[in-house]
């Protein structure tokens, strides 16, 4: 499988835990991008990378969230002290930015958090 | 920063119908605008996406317009099928720069047989 994976698909895990999700985007893309969904709204962004250099965090990232990219490949995100509010969908996405059609995401098949 | 709003919240229409979902943007310097598809459980998909130096995109049954002028895009659907149902997601971006995408809340989009 070429796309984007993500690992794990669900975690369970109680309240005021840390959780920490890898994503694998698609080869030699230098974009990644962690989003967080809930039930019936859009992706929410929380941060991107281009290559290792994380560039950008959404003003609703708390400091309880963290993401890195060391090596410019797969990004893991971590959330430590996890709340129930936590809970959601958690979407990775790459993108190549040097070819015609630059910036079209691909999405990973999230990772399902539930905070008890 | 940018605020992408999308209307309707939900749709239905008989197979073979049209369907057309609005989205609308706040900010002058977007200048990309994808759409996507999110089956029940699935990850977001793009389906078709229109950058800021055209008015309208065909792809088959699937077409995008864009007003610069007005800040709107809008996504048209024509004869649609059953497997058209499923939540669109329209989003606006900046291009090149790599900025954030901003999604709108989204459309479920119902096909009734």
């Amino acid at each position: 499988d070429t796309g984007v994976s993500q690992d794990p698909r669900h975690k369970i895990t109680k309240r005021g835990q840390n959780v920490t999700f890898r994503c694998d985007p698609i080869s030699e893309h230098n974009r990644l991008y962690w989003y967080r969904q809930t039930l019936g709204q859009g992706p929410e962004f929380l941060t991107y990378f281009q290559n290792e250099a994380q560039l950008e965090k959404s003003r609703l990232l708390s400091d309880r969230f963290s993401a890195e990219r060391p090596k410019g490949s797969f990004s893991t995100l971590e959330i430590q002290r996890t709340e129930q509010g936590d809970s959601a969908m958690y979407l990775c996405a790459s993108s190549l930015s040097m070819t015609p059609a630059y910036n079209e995401q691909f999405f990973g098949p999230g990772t399902r958090l539930t905070v008890l | 920063g940018e605020n992408v709003e999308q209307h309707p919240s939900t749709l239905s229409v008989q197979e073979g119908d049209s369907a057309v979902i609005k989205c609308t943007y706040s900010d002058s310097a977007s200048n990309y605008f994808p759409w996507y598809k999110q089956e029940l459980g699935k990850r977001p998909q793009l389906i078709i996406d229109i950058r800021s130096n055209v008015g309208e995109k065909k792809d088959q049954r699937i077409a995008v317009t864009l007003n610069k002028t007005a800040k709107h895009f809008s996504l048209h659907i024509t004869e649609t099928q059953p497997e058209d149902s499923a939540v669109y997601f329209c989003a606006a971006n900046q291009g090149n720069t790599g900025n954030q995408f901003y999604f709108g809340t989204g459309t479920s989009l119902t096909v009734i047989p």
